[in-house]
C-alpha cells in the first residue's frame, strides 16, 4: 500500500520568513495529492491540492511542487504570519483508491 | 447542510460500552469517510461508501468497529465493547464524487472519544 512520509515534524519560522514542508510517497501511481491544515481542536482544512498532470500550483501566500519522478511533493507558504501557525498534513491518492494516506504531520509555529 | 455534521462532539464512556457515532454529510455527496485521529498523530482510514457500492472497509482495525450508511446520507460507525486504545477523535469527510474523480474531501469537526 501507499507509504507517504512528511517532514520535519516541527517548524519555528521568525513571522514574514518563508516555510517549506516535504513529502514522499511510494506509490508511483499516487495522482492526488492535498494539503490540509489543522487547528487545535478544528477539523482538518483543505488549503491547496495538486493533481500529477502539473507540477506546481500556487493560491496566494500558498504554492504546492510536484516531483513526479522523485515522487515527491512540497508546500511552500511565503510571507508567514501568526494565523499560518497549526499541524500541516500532506495526503496522497491513487486513480480508483479512494483511501487517502496521511503524513504524520508538521507542527507549524511562527514565531511574532 | 452547509458541512459535515457529527456528533456527538465529546463521547466519554466506560471500558467494554458500545458507542455509536453520526456523520451527516455534505447534501448531495456520494462519497463518505471515516478516520481516526490518534493525539498528535496523523489521520487512519477507517472505511469508505460511495454511493450504493459495498464500502471498503479495510481500514477497520477490528471487528468491533462497524458502520453503516443509510439511504445514501447518514452515516454510523459503531464501536462494541470498547477499550482504552480506542479513545481518539474519529472525523467523518465526505467528498461530491468517489472512484477516479479525486474530489477534494472535506471534514467534519469530530467525536472525540475518551475511555474510562
Amino acid at each position: 500500500g501507499e507509504n507517504v512520509e512528511q517532514h520535519p515534524s516541527t517548524l519555528s519560522v521568525q513571522e514574514g520568513d518563508s516555510a517549506v514542508i516535504k513529502c514522499t510517497y511510494s506509490d508511483s501511481a499516487s495522482n492526488y495529492f492535498p494539503w490540509y491544515k489543522q487547528e487545535l481542536g478544528k477539523r482538518p482544512q483543505l488549503i491547496i491540492d495538486i493533481r500529477s498532470n502539473v507540477g506546481e500550483k500556487k493560491d496566494q501566500r500558498i504554492a504546492v511542487t510536484l516531483n513526479k519522478t522523485a515522487k515527491h511533493f512540497s508546500l511552500h507558504i511565503t510571507e508567514t504570519q501568526p494565523e499560518d501557525s497549526a499541524v500541516y498534513f500532506c495526503a496522497a491518492l491513487r486513480f480508483g483508491n479512494e483511501k487517502l494516506t496521511f503524513g504524520t504531520g508538521t507542527r507549524l509555529t511562527i514565531i511574532p | 447542510g452547509a458541512g459535515v455534521s457529527q456528533s456527538p462532539s465529546n463521547k466519554v464512556t466506560e471500558k467494554g460500552k458500545d458507542v455509536e457515532l453520526r456523520c451527516d454529510p455534505i447534501s448531495g455527496h456520494t462519497a463518505l469517510y471515516w478516520y481516526r485521529q490518534s493525539l498528535g498523530q496523523g489521520l487512519e482510514f477507517l472505511i469508505y461508501f460511495q454511493g450504493n457500492s459495498a464500502p471498503d472497509k479495510s481500514g477497520l482495525p477490528s471487528d468491533r468497529f462497524s458502520a453503516e450508511r443509510t439511504g445514501g446520507s447518514v452515516s454510523t460507525l459503531t464501536i462494541q465493547r470498547t477499550q482504552q486504545e480506542d479513545s481518539a477523535v474519529y472525523l467523518c469527510a465526505s467528498s461530491p464524487w468517489g472512484a477516479g474523480s479525486n474530489q477534494p474531501q472535506h471534514f467534519g469537526d469530530g467525536t472525540r472519544l475518551s475511555i474510562l
